[in-house]
C-alpha cells in the first residue's frame, strides 16, 4: 500500500514565521501534489511536481513555494505566515494517469 | 477552478438504506474519480471511471457516468454506519492532478 506521510497533524505559527510542511512518499511516484480544503470552497491546488526540482503553479500559489530535491520528498513552504493560510494541508502523490494518494493532513493555524 | 459539483451537499439517511450522490462537471474529461474523507483525515480514492465507459461497480459501490450531461453518480447500497464521511468528485485535468467539487457529507444513522 502506499504510503503518504505528512510530518505534522497540527501545527501553531505566528503571523510572518516561515513554515515548512513536509511531505513523503514511499512508492516512487512521479507526481506530488500540495492542496488546502477549506470549509465552503472545498480543495484547491496549490502547487504541484512531476519530478525532483520541477514545479508548477496550482490555482492558489500566492504566498507559497515548494521545493523537491528528491523524488519521494515534496516540501511546502510558507515565507510569511498569514492568517489567511490557517487551513487544512493535504499532499498527495501518483503515477502518472492513476489515482491520487493522500496523506492525513496537516491542519496549520496562524495566529 | 471548481469543476465538479456534488448534490446535495449533504445527506442523512437510515442504516441499510442505499445512499445517492451526484457530481456534474463543466468541460470535458479523461476520467472522473470519486474519494471518501473521513472527519479530519486525508481523502481516500474509491473508484475511477473512465470517459469511455458508463458504468463501474466495486463492493456496495455503483458509479456511472454520463459524459453528454457531464454528470456522475454515486450509489452506496446497504449503507453502514461506517459510510458516514464526505464524498467527493474530482475530475482528471490533463496531466495537472484533480480538481474536486466540495463535496456531499453523508450521514448514516443507526
Amino acid at each position: 500500500d502506499v504510503k503518504v506521510t505528512q510530518s505534522s497533524r497540527y501545527l501553531v505559527k505566528r503571523t510572518g514565521e516561515k513554515v515548512f510542511l513536509e511531505c513523503v512518499q514511499d512508492m516512487d511516484h512521479e507526481n506530488m501534489f500540495w492542496y488546502r480544503q477549506d470549509p465552503g470552497l472545498g480543495l484547491r491546488l496549490i502547487y504541484f511536481s512531476y519530478d525532483v526540482k520541477m514545479k508548477e503553479k496550482g490555482d492558489i500559489p500566492e504566498g507559497y513555494s515548494v521545493s523537491r530535491e528528491k523524488k519521494e520528498r515534496f516540501s511546502l513552504i510558507l515565507e510569511s505566515a498569514s492568517t489567511n493560510q490557517t487551513s487544512m494541508y493535504l499532499c498527495a502523490s501518483r503515477i502518472d494517469g492513476g489515482p491520487l494518494h493522500f496523506g492525513n493532513g496537516t491542519r496549520l493555524t496562524v495566529t | 477552478s471548481q469543476q465538479g459539483e456534488e448534490d446535495p451537499q449533504a445527506l442523512s439517511i437510515q442504516e441499510g438504506e442505499n445512499a445517492t450522490m451526484n457530481c456534474s462537471y463543466k468541460t470535458s474529461i479523461n476520467n472522473l474519480q470519486w474519494y471518501r474523507q473521513n472527519s479530519g483525515r486525508g481523502l481516500v480514492h474509491l473508484i475511477l471511471i473512465r470517459s469511455n465507459e458508463r458504468e463501474k461497480h466495486s463492493g456496495r459501490l455503483r458509479v456511472t457516468l454520463d459524459t453528454s450531461k457531464k454528470s456522475s453518480s454515486l450509489l452506496i447500497t446497504a449503507s453502514r454506519a461506517a459510510d458516514t464521511a464526505s464524498y467527493f468528485c474530482a475530475t482528471a485535468r490533463g496531466a495537472d492532478g484533480l480538481t474536486f467539487g466540495k463535496g456531499t457529507h453523508l450521514i448514516i444513522q443507526p
